[in-house]
């Protein structure tokens, strides 16, 4: 099994341009959740997920839009970059049935100039 | 809100020593308890998960403890090795609209020195 894998790996974006993040997993988990780490912040919640066709704001979701039409796809979309969404972005997942234990991806780099 | 402290930010131990990673939470109302590791420039690795009845859970050399009542988790080591070198997160577990979110403390970061 892959897990999880997010694409792409490294972004450069300049400030306005948008951009679509992709996070897919192959474990049928039913939760899926985007998060942005930062120096000094700590890993925080952009959005989650808790079903195909279902997304929910978290902390820090401003800037940012989700969909999931597909179980194991969570999409993330910058639409009008800005220089305060340089970070590392990653995506997680998990299920019911192990008490919601967060299966993480590598990460995304991005960085917008 | 919930908040989640590490302490210390960083830690430097020599080869073999045992030691103890603590973090601090302020609302016991949690569901769970992760620990994790990330090496640099990589994603999040789940080591334990303590559920909230639960009083520790182990894994090899690690060890987790969890004290609802007071707030507090602590990550045992025992014999660290240089591959133990990363740095390692706290995180709880409540909950949410429809699902069990977590807040993340700001991570302790270990070297083990050879």
């Amino acid at each position: 099994n892959a897990g999880v894998t997010q694409t792409p790996k490294f972004r450069v974006l300049k400030t306005g341009q948008s951009m679509t993040l992709l996070c897919a997993q192959d474990m049928n988990h039913e939760y899926m959740y985007w998060y942005r780490q930062d120096p000094g912040m700590g890993l925080r919640l952009i959005h989650y997920s808790v079903g195909e066709g279902t997304t929910a704001k978290g902390e820090v979701p401003d800037g940012y839009n989700v969909s999931r039409l597909k179980k194991q796809n969570f999409l993330l979309g910058l639409e009008s970059a800005a220089p305060s969404q340089t970070s590392v972005y990653f995506c997680a997942s998990s299920v019911r049935d192990s008490f919601y234990e967060q299966y993480f991806g590598p990460g995304t780099r991005l960085t917008v100039t | 809100k919930q908040e989640v402290t590490q302490i210390p930010a960083a830690l430097s131990v020599p080869e073999g020593e045992n030691l103890v990673l603590n973090c601090s939470f302020t609302d016991s109302a949690i569901y769970n308890l992760q620990w994790f590791r990330q090496d640099p420039g990589k994603g999040l690795t789940s080591l334990l998960l303590i559920q909230s009845s639960q009083r520790e859970q182990t894994s090899g050399r690690l060890n987790a403890s969890l004290d609802k009542s007071s707030g507090r988790s602590t990550l045992y080591i025992a014999a660290s090795q240089p591959g133990d070198s990363a740095t390692y997160l706290c995180a709880v577990a409540y909950s949410g609209a429809g699902s069990y979110q977590l807040t993340f403390g700001k991570g302790t970061k270990l070297s083990v020195i050879p």
